[in-house]
């Protein structure tokens, strides 16, 4: 059974960089696409950007000027950095996974999520 | 980007009886290569992740109750629950993954009456 486990501070000060890890257990992080989603407590899912195992990665416009997504395949890892921080960032913040699609085709749904790490900005 | 929108924002209905929502995206999320509609149904509990009940809009994820059908194509489809129970109550989300940035409709709320 795959699982995803977000890691980071749940805390972080305005101006500053969020970065949060997803530990992939249970399954190879290899030829699947990885996203992060956010949830603003009461609100709705947000989705800030995806990469592949390869390294290559796609972010919302939205937040493009602030993202950074990578991936670490020794560790089974990949990883989020969102700079510049304001109150508007608190959220929840879940990694998932696009469920396995054969290789050149579209995107498909998330079919694993982590648990989530609420991440709050504030000084 | 598609925008995705949802009716109605919330619902009560009582146990037994069916839960209809409705979900529209501002364009096609139809591919027309394989025939396929890249529209997901997610459910999420308080406390929890969301959980997917449905993709390719009609096709349940495997161990969701047969209660959960979708259905739907192009840019108007409906998840319905044909027997509300009451482990259903949860906030229900459409998404759709035809293209980026992946988005998802504001959420439609079920609780019981």
């Amino acid at each position: 059974q795959v699982q995803l486990q977000e890691s980071g501070p749940g805390l972080v000060k305005p101006s500053e960089t969020l970065s949060l890890t997803c530990t992939v257990s249970g399954g190879s992080i290899s030829s699947n696409y990885w996203s992060w989603i956010r949830q603003p407590p009461g609100k709705g899912l947000e989705w800030i950007g995806y990469v592949y195992y390869t390294g290559a990665t796609n972010y919302n416009p939205s937040l493009r000027s602030r993202v950074t997504t990578s991936v670490d395949t020794s560790k089974n890892q990949f990883s989020l950095k969102l700079s510049s921080v304001t109150a508007a960032d608190t959220a929840m913040y879940y990694c998932a996974r696009h469920a396995i699609a054969a290789p050149g085709t579209r995107l498909r749904h998330y079919d694993y999520w982590g648990q989530g790490i609420l991440v709050t900005v504030s000084s | 980007d598609i925008v995705m929108t949802q009716s109605p924002d919330s619902l009560a209905v009582s146990l037994g009886e069916r839960a209809t929502i409705n979900c529209k995206s501002s364009q096609s999320v139809l591919y027309n290569s394989n025939n396929k509609n890249y529209l997901a149904w997610y459910q999420q509990k308080p406390g929890q992740p969301p959980k997917v009940l449905i993709y390719w809009a009609s096709t349940r994820e495997s161990g969701v109750p047969d209660r959960f059908s979708g259905s739907g194509s192009g840019t108007d489809f409906t998840l319905t629950i044909s027997s509300l129970q009451a482990e259903d109550v949860a906030v229900y989300y459409c998404q759709q993954y035809y293209s980026t940035p992946i988005t998802f409709g504001p959420g439609t709320k079920v609780d019981i009456k």
